[in-house]
């Protein structure tokens, strides 16, 4: 089966500017994750959508960031304006539903100057 | 909250060593535990959950709800086990939303 797609793969912007994000989950599965791993760290996460709505955001910069997932398939996520320390990788993850497995993507390494 | 705590960031040991990365949770309620890997190069992916209770690439992680602990243990390292590991928790009242350990990178030398 095909895996988690994300584009852009890289992507360097100055701080102020927007970026966004794409993600295409894998077929059938219901829960999407948006998360943000800073150098050093674990996967932190952004969002939770199962189909499309949001099951968590509690960890989203709703001030500068945003995400959506509007047929319940693929998904976006913004950023704007951006800031210094938002540079890093931001992954995207997929699961059949949301106790199970998670399969990520290659992630997009962003770098804000 | 929950919290997943690796308390080390780096474990560096020899071919044929045994191997024990540690992994403390805390949250109230019964939890999903997981380990992730990532090898160099490659994407992140599942190695193995808690409640699978099976080996593999020989490596075995139980769940001490006592010490709230889920180690990940291996009696023989070898070098391709070389890669990051997470220790992830899912919350099981529901909504299952994931939290992330720091990770521990293990490095297995000749």
């Amino acid at each position: 089966e095909a895996g988690v797609a994300q584009s852009p793969r890289y992507k360097i912007i100055e701080k102020r500017q927007s970026v966004a994000f794409w993600c295409n989950p894998i077929s059938g599965h219901a829960t999407l994750y948006w998360y943000q791993q800073i150098l050093g760290q674990g996967p932190k996460l952004l969002i939770q959508f199962q189909n499309n709505g949001v099951v968590d955001d509690s960890q989203l910069p709703k001030d500068r960031f945003s995400a959506e997932r509007l047929k319940g398939v693929d998904s976006t996520l913004k950023i704007q304006p951006a800031k210094l320390e938002d540079s890093a990788v931001y992954l995207c993850a997929s699961s059949f539903f949301a106790a199970d497995t998670q399969y990520f993507g290659p992630g997009t390494r962003l770098t804000v100057l | 909250a929950q919290r997943v705590t690796q308390p080390e960031k780096l474990l560096s040991v020899f071919k044929g060593a045994p191997v024990e990365l540690k992994c403390n949770y805390s949250y109230s309620g019964s939890p999903e535990l997981f380990w992730y890997v990532q090898y160099s190069r490659q994407r992140l992916q599942l190695l193995l959950r808690h409640i699978s209770r099976e080996s593999i690439k020989g490596f075995t992680a139980d769940l001490n709800k006592g010490e709230t602990s889920f180690h990940l243990k291996k009696p023989f390292a070898q070098e391709e086990d070389s890669a990051m590991y997470y220790c992830a928790l899912s919350d099981g009242g529901g909504s299952y939303i994931p939290t992330f350990g720091r990770g521990t990178s293990l490095i297995v030398h000749p």
